[in-house]
């Protein structure tokens, strides 16, 4: 069974800050997703990582894929309210199209203003 | 923004009743998937289909069972509904051909039995 571990669980910062959240897992995974889910909606995909080291940014957040693809790391510059949110990961195992999605349990995330 | 619904959104029942959680997305997705989410665990798949008329349990076994008569339709039914069934259940869907496989969820049906 592939797990992965999501750290910290709980965050809560101060806006502007800089925060790190980290997703492990002792699996390989062929893709690893993150997902944002604010309270009382689903969760919304932010970024697919898919080479070994490939680091890919959207605006203040930037996502790191390990180079054994068995980890990965978000972090935010500059936190806002708007951040605020639970982060999950979510690794592909592979096998092609019919794939399922191995979820971490989250980071939830609070900026306060 | 994902063409994705879920009804209903909360939903509070007693012991004993038969409740269906409906699921539709107009985006035309072949596969579609429904989570069950606790706090602070990880969202667990209890169902999955691949197309019209193919269900299969997930890695969370499940007493609610599923059907997929049309390719938008994927609704969810628990026949006796216990206290240990309360939870969030999130659907989600996704495109087979040329996906990035990115997973469209709906707002999820929160459900409180009593």
């Amino acid at each position: 069974t592939q797990l992965l571990e999501q750290s910290p669980q709980f965050l809560s910062i101060q806006e502007g800050e800089n925060l790190t959240v980290y997703c492990n897992s002792s699996s390989v995974f062929s893709s690893l997703q993150w997902y944002r889910q604010e309270p009382g909606e689903g969760p919304v995909l932010l970024v697919t990582v898919v080479t070994g080291g490939e680091v890919k940014k959207l605006k203040r957040l930037t996502f790191q894929f390990g180079d054994a693809r068995k980890d990965s790391s978000l972090h935010i510059t500059a936190a806002q309210p708007g951040d605020t949110g639970l982060y999950l990961c979510a690794g592909d195992g592979g096998g092609g199209s019919n794939y399922k999605l191995t979820f971490g349990k989250g980071t939830l995330l609070t900026v306060n203003p | 923004e994902a063409d994705i619904y879920q009804t209903p959104r909360y939903l509070v029942i007693g012991t004993g009743k038969k409740i269906t959680l409906e699921c539709s997305q107009t985006m035309g997705h072949d596969k579609m998937y429904w989570y069950q989410q606790d706090p602070g665990m990880e969202l667990h798949l209890i169902h999955y289909s691949y197309g019209v008329n193919s269900t299969e349990k997930g890695d969370l076994s499940s007493e609610s069972t599923v059907s997929r008569i049309r390719t938008e339709h994927f609704p969810l039914t628990l026949e006796s509904a216990r206290p240990s069934h309360t939870s969030q259940y999130l659907c989600a869907s996704k495109r087979t051909s040329g996906s990035t496989g990115e997973l469209f969820f709906g707002e999820g049906s929160r459900l409180t039995v009593l």
